[in-house]
């Protein structure tokens, strides 16, 4: 139990185009969603965190117009990357949390390349 | 602000060998602690999961240790193999919910010889 998907698994964009990447919660109910961001030898830093039917909470230092999250079920949620550019490329991954649970359950992850 | 570190960044270790993988936080005041695997390019695999009023978890032959109050914790993997071969993240949780936030470190890839 407990499986996370994210569609694409990778996606090569031209610079100044749009990427949506999915995450979906398959066998749990998710109320909360997160998102992180992973460059090369880096840890995760997370980008921010969606919870559903309500606006997500931005950490520090994150364009909420470049990022666009949408958590519209308790089992899918949508991160949009705007007018990507090549600095945003990166390994984007999700993870979901569901009530009475203290634990994260992550996705396979998404491998922007912008170009 | 919490902050995990994880030294050294890499380690090599000729397969067969028990080997001590350390990780330590600033703030003692965690919910818990986990450890994860990730292998390149790929997504992050739980290992170990300790509560903050667990000591220690086992998995296989995985070990997970926690001392809160000096802010540590160790994974020991016996007998290594090849396979194990991969980058290990340690995270904890600072609060309980739903919405309680993980802070990692950057890891420590491992490289196990054959």
């Amino acid at each position: 139990g407990a499986v996370v998907s994210q569609h694409p698994s990778r996606v090569i964009c031209k610079s100044g185009t749009s990427v949506k990447i999915e995450c979906r919660s398959l066998d749990f109910q998710a109320t909360t969603m997160f998102w992180y961001r992973q460059f090369p030898k880096q840890s995760l830093m997370l980008m921010a965190t969606s919870n559903e039917g309500s606006k997500a909470t931005y950490e520090q230092g994150v364009e909420k117009d470049k990022f666009l999250i949408n958590h519209a079920s308790l089992t899918l949620s949508t991160l949009t990357v705007t007018s990507a550019h090549p600095e945003d490329s990166s390994f984007y991954i999700c993870s979901a949390s569901r009530v009475s649970y203290n634990e994260q359950f992550f996705g396979p992850g998404t491998r922007l390349t912008v170009l | 602000k919490q902050e995990v570190t994880q030294i050294p960044a890499a380690l090599s270790v000729p397969e067969g060998e028990n080997l001590v993988l350390n990780c330590s936080f600033t703030d003692s005041a965690i919910y818990n602690l986990q450890w994860f695997r990730q292998d390149p390019g790929k997504g992050l695999t739980s290992l170990l999961l300790i509560q903050s009023s667990q000591r220690e978890q086992t998995s296989g032959r995985l070990n997970a240790s926690l001392d809160k109050s000096s802010g540590r914790s160790t994974l020991y993997i016996a007998a290594s193999q090849p396979g194990d071969s991969a980058t290990y993240l340690c995270a904890v949780t600072s609060y309980t919910g739903a919405n309680s936030k993980l802070t990692f470190g950057k890891g420590i890839t491992l490289s196990v010889r054959p």
